[in-house]
């Protein structure tokens, strides 16, 4: 699977538009991206995936660009429960087991 | 079920022990995988059933890991001769199928803390 990179960390405003940005400029034709996001002494839970075009879902948009180099995490209205660790992922169509390869993520501090 | 749950949630043994960790999936979901996390890292993976099956067990990282899911639906990991270094949290996932769109849906965690 591509490696993905990310801020290890960024601070948000309560109210304010999170965007959290992620670098796979090695990703390959198949591979879809894919946010998680862990709070703490919780699971991880899934936010979003997509493949080429731009999604939304009521956590989250996801921005792909054009050459599917990096993509951008948009959580539209930051609140303080969306402090968490930010995990951008690149799953292989090709990934015998399709398991999740997690990196660092970026810590998000949504701040009042 | 309402969601992926793991037992116990939290688990000291002392050194030299053995420990089963136990998984019980979304209900329907074929796919169940096995992750751990250490303090300040992302979860790796350890092993993926599909069915009953282990379909890829190799992020195991070595003979006193074992996992089994006699009936397709839970799942026990076993560890031997537990280390202070398996100290960290056991994460369960499962997902509908094994497909690569297929969500993972994740549990809360076991703590392993190996003294």
């Amino acid at each position: 699977d591509a490696k993905t990179t990310q801020p290890p960390s960024m601070d948000c405003a309560e109210g304010r538009a999170a965007n959290l940005p992620c670098n796979h400029s090695t990703i390959s034709g198949n591979e879809y991206v894919y946010w998680y996001r862990q709070i703490h002494s919780q699971g991880p839970q899934y936010i979003i995936h997509g493949l080429k075009n731009n999604e939304t879902n009521e956590m989250a948009s996801l921005i792909i660009t054009e050459d599917r180099k990096s993509s951008t995490l948009i959580l539209p209205h930051a609140t303080l429960r969306d402090t968490a660790v930010y995990y951008c992922i690149v799953r292989s169509l090709n990934n015998a087991g399709n398991m999740l390869t997690f990196g660092g993520g970026t810590r998000l501090m949504v701040k009042p | 079920g309402a969601g992926v749950s793991q037992t116990p949630s939290n688990k000291v043994t002392e050194k030299g022990k053995y420990v089963e960790l136990r998984c019980d999936p979304i209900s329907g979901h074929t796919a169940l995988y096995w992750y751990r996390q250490s303090l300040g890292q992302g979860p790796e993976f350890l092993i993926y059933f599909q069915g009953t099956g282990a379909a890829d067990d190799s992020g195991l990282p070595n003979d006193r890991f074992f996992a089994v899911r006699p009936e397709g639906s839970v799942s026990t990991l076993k560890i031997q001769r537990t280390e202070r270094g398996d100290s960290a949290v056991y994460l369960c996932a499962s997902s509908l199928g094994g497909g690569e769109e297929e969500t993972q849906y994740f549990g809360p965690g076991t703590r392993l803390l190996v003294l």
